[in-house]
């Protein structure tokens, strides 16, 4: 079965540093993608950035990066220089070729302290 | 261009009634998935739609009906409510799998007494 585990379920940081949340999987696949979703106090969930398990390169979309070790089945957020509109819910969530649906991490709360 | 709109946004129910989630999209996407949210348990998958017409069942089902009669519409509906529906419901869509990102709508909060 595929799982995704986020073993980190509260951070926190103060504003302007770096925080890194984990997000591991389990799969038997070689053509998948992963993706990291944040759901702010609002509720609504938006889309940070995607990873293609075949491409090398770290995704990357301003201050947010992954560190994508596809041997460790590793799959990282890293945000830099904090923002206060960052504090939300980060879910990790994986999708195969073949599936049809979408596998969540049960998610990390992240704080940014002032 | 809306996105995802979900409808109602707050629902109250007393055990035992009935009531319908609608999910509308105006993205022209094939697939539509029902989640719920509660504390400490991420998203869990209802039902989801691969196209018009088409409806399986995700990881807790049970309690839950879905219809999906036209692409922009997906039906979530609960025929006798209970307390352990009390959650938060998402509705989500995409393009196509499973390189195309979710896209979600606002949620709607159901209480259940």
């Amino acid at each position: 079965a595929q799982t995704v585990t986020q073993s980190q379920p509260e951070m926190s940081v103060q504003e302007a540093e770096t925080v890194t949340l984990s997000c591991t999987y389990d799969t038997s696949e070689s053509d998948y993608y992963l993706f990291w979703y944040k759901q702010p106090p609002s509720r609504q969930m938006i889309l940070v950035i995607r990873q293609e398990a075949y491409k090398q390169q770290n995704a990357t979309e301003n201050r947010f990066s992954v560190n994508f070790q596809k041997a460790a089945k590793s799959f990282s957020l890293k945000i830099s220089d904090s923002q206060l509109g960052d504090a939300a819910m980060y879910f990790c969530a994986y999708n195969y070729q073949g599936a049809q649906k979408l596998v969540f991490g049960q998610g990390t709360r992240l704080t940014i302290n002032p | 261009n809306a996105g995802v709109t979900q409808t109602p946004k707050f629902r109250v129910l007393k055990t035992g009634q009935s009531m319908t989630l609608l999910c509308a999209q105006d993205m022209n996407h094939e697939y539509m998935y029902w989640y719920r949210q509660d504390p400490g348990m991420g998203l869990r998958l209802i039902h989801y739609s691969v196209g018009e017409g088409t409806t399986a069942k995700g990881e807790v089902p049970d309690g839950y009906n879905v219809s999906r009669l036209k692409k922009q519409n997906f039906l979530l509906g609960l025929e006798s409510a209970a307390p352990s529906q009390t959650s938060v419901y998402f509705c989500a869509s995409s393009f196509t799998v499973p390189s195309s990102p979710l896209h979600f709508g606002n949620g709607t909060r159901l209480t259940v007494t």
